[in-house]
Parts: structure tokens; sequence; C-alpha cells
């Protein structure tokens, strides 16, 4: 099956940074999504985006299919958005090696 | 978006039982469900994609026998794990394609979480 990897795979932040999560995988794709796990392991949905960039309030992502590679940019992070994300990729959605995040105040 | 509902959230047996899951596309029809299994601060490992009216497509390694998958209707899908032991423990989500929005976008439901004593 198709590798999917995240990097980093840990990442601690102050309140108010930026970050950038990366996930590369290894065959060409059509489906791809981010999303975000809460601490009760339920998948909120951030983003489909098989290609291009999308912006949905503090969090964007982009795509570049060609080069196998999304990006997903969180600004001004809030503890709120700690937790674990993770990239799924091609019809079956196999899912990524995941980023822990964890903002502190 | 669209919502994909599943139960039991939480579910403790003794080993040897039975356990079935349902999962459920509350507001749209889906003819292809996944099933994921998580393991504590591991990632989702997709186990089988259930097909509505045909037998499911098991992944390498996850023995079908073990785990029973049955897409009866176009609403529901439901997740027998046979005979369960202490290995089988761990956080069972399925999901769902077709409730709106972008055409592969998929929703998922908020996971079963299986403890075998």
């Amino acid at each position: 099956g198709i590798q999917v990897e995240q990097s980093p795979p840990d990442l601690i932040l102050q309140e108010g940074a930026n970050s950038t999560l990366r996930c590369n995988f290894s065959d060409s794709v059509n489906n791809l999504q981010w999303f975000h796990q809460n601490p009760w392991g339920q998948l909120i949905n951030l983003f489909y985006i098989p290609s291009g960039t999308k912006q949905n309030g503090r969090l964007s992502a982009t795509t570049v299919a060609t080069e196998r590679y999304s990006l997903l940019y969180i600004s001004s992070s809030q503890t709120t958005d700690s937790g674990v994300y993770f990239c799924a990729v091609a019809v079956q959605f196999y899912f990524g090696t995941g980023t822990s995040l964890t903002v502190i105040p | 978006g669209a919502v994909v509902s599943q139960h039991p959230s939480r579910v403790i047996c003794k080993s040897g039982t039975s356990v079935k899951i349902e999962c459920r596309s509350l507001d749209f029809q889906a003819t292809t469900m996944f099933w994921y299994r998580q393991f504590p601060k591991q990632s989702l490992m997709l186990m089988a994609t259930s097909n509505e009216g045909s037998k499911a497509t098991y992944e390498q390694g996850v023995e079908k026998d073990k785990f029973l998958i049955n897409h009866a209707s176009l609403t529901l899908s439901t997740l027998t794990v046979t005979s369960a032991h202490p290995e089988d423990s761990s956080f069972y989500i399925c999901s769902a394609r077709g409730g709106g929005g972008s055409p592969g976008e998929l929703f998922f439901g908020e996971g079963s979480r299986l403890t075998v004593l």
C-alpha cells in the first residue's frame, strides 16, 4: 500500500506561535484529507484537499500532488489546537503516522 | 457535514465472547464504508472496506473470520469481533463517503473502544 509519513512526530508550541505540519506520500493520490483527533478519539475533518490550497480561519492547507506532499499551517496557535493531526490519502484513506501537537499557555 | 454514528462507544467483554459494533450513516446513503483500528499512541490502520450487498475486502494481515463485516443496507455496516481476546482490545472507527461536500471526502464515526478482559 501507499506509505504516508508525517513530520514532525511531536511538536510543542507556545500559545500564539505558528506551525507547519507536513505529510509525504509515496504514490499519486486522488484523495487527501487532514484530520484533528481530539482527546476522546473523535476525528474532526479539517480539509479535504487532493490538490491546491484552502483556508479556514487560522488553519490552511496546501497539497502539491505532483510532488507528493501536503502541508497544514496553524497560525496563532491556541491550547485547544492540542491533539494529534493526521493526513490520510487514497481511496481507502491510508493514514499517516501523525503529528502530536501540544500548545502550552 | 454528514453524520456517521457508531454504537456502542465503549464495550467491555470477557475473553471468548463476540462483540458487534454498528456504524450508521445518519443522513446519507453509503455504498462503501471503511473500518479502522487504532492502538494507543498509534495511527489508524485500515482493516477492511465494507461494500453494501457484497463481501468485504480485507487488508493484508486482517483475519476475515475474526473480524466479520456485514454491510446489509446503504446506511448500516457492522463489525463483529468473534471470540475476542485481550489483544483485540483497541479503538475501532468506521467511516463512510458520500455525505455531501467533496465527492471523495470521508466522514468518521465517534469510534468504539473495546476492552477484552
